[in-house]
């Protein structure tokens, strides 16, 4: 069963202060690993794809990296603004089953 | 305009009506998916559809159905609501390509009393 664990639960950070979320998953052949932003009471908003290990993507103040059994959210010198829960999911190889997702990271950015 | 819109935004109402929820997409995607979100449960899948001629269900089927009336709309509903169907509901679609990112609608908040 395709799985997805994401750490911490909740992590709050002073502005400035850079650190990293973590998503730990198992899939039955990744096909893409999919970081997504939500802010409260609103729809996740897509950030990233990742296809495989060794990849990286920016945006911003973030990036994201793969490896083999687990992906990083890096959030350089965070702000007030990029408070919100950080989803990741992945897609199996197969493609006929929907995105499998992970309970989220809460940030939050204090001034 | 948004890319997918869900309607009403927000509801509330008794144990027992019945409800629908209405989810509307200009993507010209073929997948659209049902979510629910209740806090510190993340997103758990209601029911999801890859083309207009078919149904599946998620890991949390009971107590509702859908319609997927055209490949631009997809609707979920609550046969006869209770109050642990509280949440805020989610459509989303994708294109079912070779990476289905899926895109997200603002949600519908539900209360039922």
């Amino acid at each position: 069963e395709d799985q997805v664990t994401q750490s911490p639960e909740a992590l709050r950070l002073q502005e400035g202060e850079s650190s990293s979320l973590n998503c730990s998953y198992t899939v039955s052949g990744l096909r893409g690993l999919f970081w997504y932003r939500q802010d409260p009471g609103k729809g996740p908003e897509f950030l990233f794809t990742l296809y495989s290990a060794g990849e990286e993507k920016e945006k911003e103040r973030l990036k994201a990296t793969l490896t083999k059994k687990e992906s990083f959210l890096h959030i350089t010198a965070p702000k007030p603004e990029d408070s919100a829960t950080y989803l990741c999911a992945v897609q199996a190889f197969s493609g006929n089953t929907p995105l499998v997702f992970g309970k989220g990271t809460r940030l939050s950015v204090i001034a | 305009d948004a890319d997918v819109t869900q309607t009403p935004r927000n509801r509330i109402t008794k144990t027992g009506k019945r409800i629908m929820l209405e989810c509307s997409q200009t993507k010209g995607h073929d997948r659209m998916y049902w979510y629910r979100q209740d806090p510190g449960l993340g997103l758990q899948l209601i029911y999801y559809s890859f083309d207009v001629k078919d149904i599946n269900k998620g890991e949390i089927s009971d107590g509702y159905s859908v319609s997927r009336q055209a490949q631009a709309k997809f609707s979920l509903s609550l046969e006869s609501a209770i109050p642990n169907q509280t949440a805020l509901y989610f459509c989303a679609t994708s294109a079912g390509a070779f990476t289905d990112t899926q895109y997200f609608g603002p949600g519908t908040r539900l209360t039922v009393l």
